[in-house]
């Protein structure tokens, strides 16, 4: 199965901040990287998919990249509803469609 | 409105069933693949199965395969998850997500419903 690490685990940034969060795959997934936010007790939400796709109704502030192996999540200037938890997930190929272990983005 | 609306959660001892079910609305469900995710307490999102839009094909982790069924009822919109043997590491919330076959994504999400595996 297709492992996916995802770093850091946690950080802190503040309002206005730019902040990058990486994923890696543990094989080729070519652009199948999907990016989730959850807040504490509601479901997860889709970002990103397919690598780089905004998913209608996501504010521009948030982007993806990268491709292969290593992606990355970035939020151009933090708002204050965005302190979550975000996962990514990869969709190469048939189940089982991994997750990250998660990255927990906290107020500085 | 498209929604998913998950029940049938609670508290069962271990070695114990349970079924959980998702009733969709807002999409063509007939269309859909359809899945379950869990996430332990504290823990992070785990796919557990999803299943075909006609019902023919299922995929389920290992950690759930020989225990757990997925199924739908395309006539009612409705998908559920029979789950045999629980064991306490089942212990989750449940939700039922709808992937999406243009972006290849879960692109809406139940609520979540709580099954507590305990003695």
């Amino acid at each position: 199965d297709i492992q996916m690490t995802q770093s850091p685990s946690s950080l802190s940034a503040s309002i206005g901040d730019r902040v990058t969060i990486s994923c890696r795959a543990s094989q080729n997934i070519r652009s199948f990287l999907n990016w989730y936010q959850q807040k504490p007790g509601k479901a997860p939400k889709l970002l990103i998919y397919t690598a780089s796709s905004l998913q209608t109704g996501v504010p521009s502030r948030f982007s993806g990249s990268g491709s292969g192996t290593d992606f990355t999540l970035t939020i151009s200037s933090l708002q204050p509803e965005d302190f979550a938890t975000y996962y990514c997930q990869q969709s190469y190929s048939t189940p089982p469609y991994t997750f990250g272990q998660g990255t927990k983005l906290e107020i500085k | 409105e498209v929604q998913l609306l998950e029940s049938g959660g609670g508290l069962v001892q271990p070695g114990g069933s349970l079924r959980l079910s998702c009733a969709a609305s807002g999409f063509t469900f007939s269309n859909s693949v359809m899945s379950w995710v869990r996430q332990a307490p504290g823990k992070g999102l785990e796919w557990v199965s999803s299943i075909s839009g006609g019902g023919d094909t299922a995929y389920y982790a290992d950690s759930v395969k020989g225990r757990f069924t997925i199924s739908r009822d395309n006539s009612k919109n409705m998908v559920f998850l029979q789950m045999n043997s629980l064991r306490a590491e089942d212990t989750a919330v449940y939700y039922c997500a709808k992937w999406a076959l243009l972006s290849l994504a879960f692109d809406i999400w139940g609520q979540g419903k709580m099954i507590t595996v305990s003695s």
